[in-house]
Order: C-alpha cells, then structure tokens, then sequence
C-alpha cells in the first residue's frame, strides 16, 4: 500500500465560497480517484484524476463543480466550487493499482467539509 | 435494483460470537470483490479480497458465489475490535473503465462486551 495524505482534514466554510482538498501519495501511482461519503451513506465516486489529462467524471458530477487536477503521479486537487449546504460532505482520495488486484484502492484519510 | 446490496443490519453480537454479512452484485462481468472495514468517522481500509476458491485470514473468511452472484464475509470469535461498518465492494465493469469500484452501503456491527 502507499501513505496517502489529505489537507485539510476539516473545514467549514460559507456558501457560496470554494475549497481545495489536496492529496498527496509517498510513492507514483497510476490511478487516483476522488469520492463523496455524505452522512450516513456509503462512497460515491466523483471522478477518476487522469495524470496529464482531463479528469473523467461520473454521471451527476460535472468539471465546473468540481475541477480536479492532477500534475504528477503523486499529487491531485478537488476543488469543491460554489458550495452549498448539499456539498457537506466527507470527501475521500484514494489510489490504485498497487496491490496484486489491479482493483484494490486505498483511501486517504478524508476531508470532512461543513457548509454554512 | 442496486448494483451491490448488503444486509441492512445493523448487528449486534456478543463478544466470541460468529457474524455473517452477505452481499449480491448485479453485474454477471464483476470480476474483482473486495471487503473493506470503515470504523467512525474514519476512511475505509481493505480487509480482504475475495476470490473465487473462497479465502481465510485469521477469523475471517469470504466466499464467492458466481452462479449466484453473491459474496460473504464470515467473522468468528468476534472482538470488540471488530465494531465497524463492513463494506461489500464490487469492480464497476464498464468498457474502457479505469478500474473503478461500487461500494455497497454497509453493514454495521457492534461487539458487545
């Protein structure tokens, strides 16, 4: 597995306003991914961060509300744009193609954001 | 139908007791399954994969069913370690994906002492 860190671990912010998560991974990985776990729900998956790339974003996520980056093979950014109280969420990184299953991922520790 | 469906739990259990979580995929062309373990307010973290010839660590087993399309995850002398939301994940097999995964919504437990 690989050490995945995430800044911040927390916010609250006003509506309106934008937030960037950063994540960061010790080692190169091929396959980052961002998730949403909102109250008492499971992960949702938000987009797959392509290195070099646009990112490849699931249906009902689009790029104007949350733009990602993603530079090197270590590094990516979510932006959460224009949030709303419905953006409240925990928002996970996690990286893949490190174990013996191409599948496994392994998760950031999240960042738990709190919209006023 | 949801792609990956769990028990709706949550259990409880007595510490030393075995639990069962079950879990049914839709998708026939599936062909990873993991199980992860999500403790509060924490990130989920691998437990273990499942293959199709069914596979132990310690207390824990899982087993694949691929006629049926349905995993379990088998936990015996349950400690109060164990007390977190179970997670049946799922690869979402779609052309030209970028190995990504379904999560089911979780079963929770709790070890009582």
């Amino acid at each position: 597995s690989a050490v995945i860190s995430q800044k911040p671990s927390r916010d609250i912010c006003q509506r309106g306003t934008s937030l960037t998560i950063q994540c960061q991974v010790d080692s190169q990985v091929t396959m980052m991914f961002w998730y949403r776990q909102q109250p008492g729900q499971s992960l949702t998956l938000i987009a797959t961060a392509n290195q070099g790339s646009e990112a490849t974003y699931e249906s009902g996520f689009v790029i104007d509300k949350f733009p990602i980056s993603r530079p090197n093979l270590t590094f990516s950014t979510l932006t959460v744009s224009n949030m709303s109280p419905e953006d409240s969420s925990i928002y996970l990184c996690s990286v893949g193609g490190l174990g013996t299953d191409s599948y496994e991922q392994y998760f950031g520790p999240g960042t738990r954001l709190t919209v006023t | 139908r949801k792609e990956v469906e769990q028990d709706p739990g949550p259990f409880n259990v007595p510490e030393g007791a075995t639990v069962a979580f079950n879990c049914t995929y839709s998708n026939s062309a599936s062909q990873s399954f993991f199980w992860y373990r999500q403790d509060c307010r924490k990130e989920p973290k691998l437990l273990m994969s499942v293959y199709s010839s069914g596979n132990e660590d310690g207390r824990f087993t899982a087993q694949l069913n691929r006629a049926s399309q349905y995993i379990s995850l088998l936990i015996r002398d349950s400690k109060l370690s164990d007390s977190a939301t179970y997670l049946c994940v799922v690869n979402a097999f779609d052309l030209g994906s970028a190995r990504q995964l379904t999560f089911g919504s979780g079963t929770q437990l709790t070890v009582l002492p």
